[in-house]
């Protein structure tokens, strides 16, 4: 079965970076894109990026202003989200998901998440 | 902000149908699919809707979705205590060039 595990927790302070695994399991995991969410503490879900786990090529939202950066390693199936000059502002719970064969494609599988917490 | 706009609250008794709405525009729900998702804060979201209105496996027939120019709608048939959750609607953006979800309605059984 499709399966995606996220790395645990992390404490981290401001201006530092953080980065999140995404292990896959059960599909092939360069033919779907790998999309990153997010959920601050009582807001909504928000839309952080992709990555083509084929090309490692990645898009993400112009609110992180290129403070993030996806990655993936194919020998290990798993895929990367690094948010660096961390601000308070970043402390979240960060997803991962298998999205569509192509960039438009939305989330069907979701890892169980990770709390990034920054502190000041 | 959101570009993809919900009603922040919904609420019925056991038995009652509950919709919540999903307002865009041409760039976003007008020009490409809708997906629904049911979410327990602290857990991961799942998936309720695909392509506008299709239920994957396992998701509840009680559960329907239709989309109409550039506003799309959950509904919800016979509410269970269970169904009290936050519910998002997303899809893409062809002026952002990127995914957007909606502002998210908690539903609350009453």
């Amino acid at each position: 079965q499709v399966q995606l595990v996220q790395s645990g927790a992390e404490v981290t302070n401001l201006g530092a970076s953080v980065k999140v695994s995404c292990k896959t399991s059960g599909y092939t995991f360069s033919a779907y894109y790998i999309q990153w969410v997010r959920q601050a503490p009582g807001q909504g879900l928000e839309w952080m990026g992709w990555i083509n786990p084929n090309s490692g090529g990645s898009n993400y939202t112009q609110t992180f202003q290129g403070r993030v950066t996806l990655t993936r390693d194919t020998s290990l199936n798993t895929a990367y989200m690094e948010l660096s000059r961390l601000r308070s502002d970043d402390t979240a719970i960060y997803f991962c998901g298998r999205g569509g064969q192509t960039r438009y494609g939305l989330i069907d599988y979701w890892g169980q998440g990770s709390l990034v917490t920054v502190s000041s | 902000q959101s570009v993809l706009t919900q009603p922040p609250s919904a609420s019925g008794t056991p038995g009652q149908r509950v919709t919540i709405s999903c307002s865009g525009s041409n760039s976003n729900i007008g020009s490409n699919v809708v997906s629904w998702y049911q979410h327990f804060p602290g857990t991961a979201p799942k998936l309720l809707i695909s392509m506008n209105d299709q239920r994957p496996s396992g998701v509840a027939d009680r559960i329907s979705a239709s989309k109409s120019g550039t506003s799309a709608s959950l509904a919800i048939s016979g509410l269970r205590s269970e169904d009290e959750a936050d519910y998002y609607c997303a899809g893409w953006d062809d002026s952002l060039s990127g995914h957007v979800f909606g502002t998210g309605t908690k539903v609350t059984v009453l």
